[in-house]
């Protein structure tokens, strides 16, 4: 079946680690996004990409980075720098097209729930 | 810059009452509207959409209508059951690629 792969689903960290979350697609999409979720604050964009080795920064990118080696690929590292990293983090992609096009959904994987200890 | 704007949560009702979420945003240009949900532990799954004003968006039971003179797309439903308890996020995009997200809404319901 088609569709995005997040793992791990649950992650722990200890301060001062980096941890890196994996993103598969295999729904053949050029775009791919990487959103953060906290209680009452609905998702914030931290990158998004729309094509191979080309990525943008989101609304929070500080203390986070990505690559998109792949089309199918597209994995977050969490640094060290990230001040409060515990979050549950989702990723998304979509067809790239105008809004109102075939491009205009998005689709998400089942997240990963990262605690820093 | 873009902004959505949901009725702030907990919502709990009964089974079978009528259901309302209030969304409202702030777009330049012409956006595509959304409505996503989330079941416990998952991630969002597209509800509906819509693309232009006065189009009505519908699945499951619910219903929206993009309402460009109020800047709106509220969410309803004429009975709802136990298994639409959730947190539901209404959405918008533009031309950028990429989605603005209300903060959601987390609707209980009581059998």
């Amino acid at each position: 079946d088609g569709g995005i792969t997040q793992s791990p689903k649950y992650l722990f960290r200890k301060e001062g680690q980096n941890v890196t979350l994996s993103c598969e697609q295999n729904l053949n999409h050029d775009a791919m996004y990487w959103y953060r979720q906290d209680p009452g604050q609905g998702l914030r964009l931290i990158y998004y990409s729309q094509i191979v080795n080309d990525f943008q920064k989101g609304d929070i990118a500080e203390g986070y980075s990505v690559s998109r080696e792949k089309k199918e690929s597209f994995p977050l590292t969490v640094t060290s720098a990230q001040k409060n990293p515990t979050a549950f983090y989702l990723c998304a992609s979509s067809m790239l097209g105008l809004a109102g096009g075939p491009g205009g959904e998005l689709f998400f994987g089942e997240g990963s729930r990262l605690t820093v200890l | 810059g873009d902004s959505v704007t949901q009725m702030e949560g907990p919502v709990t009702l009964s089974e079978e009452a009528f259901l309302t979420i209030n969304c409202t945003y702030t777009a330049t240009g012409y956006p595509s509207l959304f409505w996503y949900v989330q079941y416990p532990g998952e991630g969002l799954q597209l509800l509906l959409k819509a693309t232009k004003a006065d189009d009505k968006g519908s699945n499951k039971g619910f219903e929206a209508t993009y309402r460009k003179e109020t800047t709106s797309f509220h969410l309803e439903k004429g009975s709802v059951q136990v298994s639409d308890s959730a947190v539901y996020f209404c959405a918008l995009r533009t031309g950028a690629q990429k989605l603005v997200f209300g903060q959601g809404t987390r609707l209980t319901i009581n059998p």
